[in-house]
């Protein structure tokens, strides 16, 4: 069975310095990996997701995220956070293989105050 | 997502009721998908479709229902609720295939209180 865990209810930061909100995963193949944002009273957005290849990825916002296979994590990061950035932020993963539907962790909540 | 849509937005009903929650999708998506979200537990799966005339069983699927009328549309039924499905209620899409890795496209979601 497939797991994600997102250690941190909620994350506070400083507007202007980096932010961190952490995922770790657990399957029994390669994963898919994935943020997803969602904003008060919003559906869930994509933010990113890893396939294969380089074990940086860039995706909206000015976020980017750090797959590590060792570690098992695959941490979302920014180099600047903004006041706007505040939101629910969901970590998921998928087992590459057919029928394998998409995990998702309990929810990370990112405070970032001016 | 404007291209997903859920009805109603808010529904509050009493226990033993049945409710009816509906999906729309314009993104000519064949995969589409219920999920419950509740504080701390994230999203959990109730069905997923993969197209009209398959239908699957997700995480938690007990005391819901699904049916799938068309391509675009992907409702969700609970026959008799219960308070424990107070929840607040997501249908999605995906453009995938078995072996894919698409993103899903979330609606605007649905808070569903059971009294």
């Amino acid at each position: 069975a497939q797991s994600v865990a997102q250690p941190e209810d909620q994350v506070n930061v400083a507007e202007g310095n980096p932010l961190t909100v952490k995922c770790t995963y657990s399957v029994s193949g390669n994963p898919y990996l994935f943020w997803y944002v969602q904003y008060p009273n919003r559906g869930l957005q994509f933010l990113l997701k890893y396939i294969t290849g380089d074990n940086l990825v860039k995706g909206s916002y000015g976020f980017e995220a750090e797959f590590n296979k060792s570690q098992t994590s695959f941490h979302l990061k920014k180099p600047s956070a903004l006041v706007s950035d505040s939101a629910l932020y969901f970590c998921a993963v998928r087992d590459r293989g057919a029928g394998n539907m998409l995990t998702f962790g309990g929810g990370t909540r990112l405070m970032v105050k001016p | 997502d404007a291209d997903v849509t859920q009805t109603p937005r808010n529904r509050i009903t009493k226990t033993g009721k049945r409710i009816m929650l509906e999906c729309s999708q314009t993104k000519g998506h064949d995969r589409m998908y219920w999920y419950r979200q509740d504080p701390g537990l994230g999203l959990r799966l109730i069905y997923y479709s993969f197209d009209v005339k398959d239908i699957n069983k997700g995480e938690i699927s007990d005391g819901y229902s699904v049916s799938r009328q068309a391509q675009a549309k992907f409702s969700l039924s609970l026959e008799s609720a219960i308070p424990n499905q107070t929840a607040l209620y997501f249908c999605a899409t995906s453009d995938d295939s078995g072996y894919s890795y698409n993103e899903q496209f979330f609606g605007p979601g649905t808070r569903l209180t059971v009294l």
